[in-house]
């Protein structure tokens, strides 16, 4: 099946600090989303963005699915932004549509 | 309803039982996953409705699992005869058809003692 690998693992960053975030997948995708899972345990999607480029207020995203990744950049950190990082995909496979797979996830704590 | 609405929050259940735990998607739409979330995991794949197709069960960890949608709308993840490793967060999503965005629910947090 469709690997997602997310790097890095895990980032501290001091509060208006910037990150950029990546996910690699190792097949064509339809379909891919990026998820903040806050302390509470709630996923919120960032964006739906099987390809192009995504800005929303400090967030921004970049897939280049012909190179097989995507890029999640977080501009002027806030504590706010701590949680779990994760990238989804959709394997692209004819006219089928398939379940969405989970990256391992990028671990975020902003500190003051 | 204006999200995906799981239920309940939290159960607690004695090893060896049965639960059964309930997802309704966002009206209208025809996808539907369910995912589980280990503690400090990511997101495994348990199984993925498509309007009238035949689900797929590929995720499911061994036959104590099972889930149907009813009506192509609310979807019940039953376990049967509960362990401890079974002990996670239970997650569903729902999207308008395949290849669009999918949105959680808050999740059921289950713990078999």
């Amino acid at each position: 099946g469709i690997q997602v690998e997310q790097s890095p693992p895990d980032l501290i960053l001091q509060e208006g600090a910037n990150s950029t975030l990546r996910c690699n997948f190792s097949d064509s995708v339809n379909n891919l989303q990026w998820f903040h899972q806050n302390p509470w345990g709630q996923l919120i999607n960032l964006f739906y963005i099987p390809s192009g480029t995504k800005q929303n207020g400090r967030l921004s995203a970049t897939t280049v699915a012909t190179e097989r990744y995507s890029l999640l950049y977080i501009s002027s950190s806030q504590t706010t932004d701590s949680g779990v990082y994760f990238c989804a995909v959709e394997r692209k496979d004819g006219g089928a549509t398939n379940k969405l797979i989970f990256g391992t996830g990028t671990l975020l704590a902003v500190q003051p | 309803g204006a999200g995906v609405s799981q239920s309940p929050s939290n159960k607690v259940t004695e090893k060896g039982k049965d639960v059964e735990l309930r997802c309704d998607p966002i009206s209208g739409h025809t996808a539907l996953y369910w995912y589980r979330q280990s503690l400090g995991q990511g997101l495994e794949f348990l199984i993925y409705f498509q309007g009238n197709s035949a689900p797929d069960k590929s995720g499911l960890p061994s036959d104590r699992f099972s889930a149907e949608r009813t009506g192509g709308s609310v979807s019940t993840l039953t376990i049967q005869r509960t362990q401890q490793e079974d002990s996670a967060v239970y997650l569903c999503a729902s999207s308008f058809f395949g290849r669009t965005e999918a949105f959680f629910g808050q999740g059921t947090r289950l713990t078999v003692v």
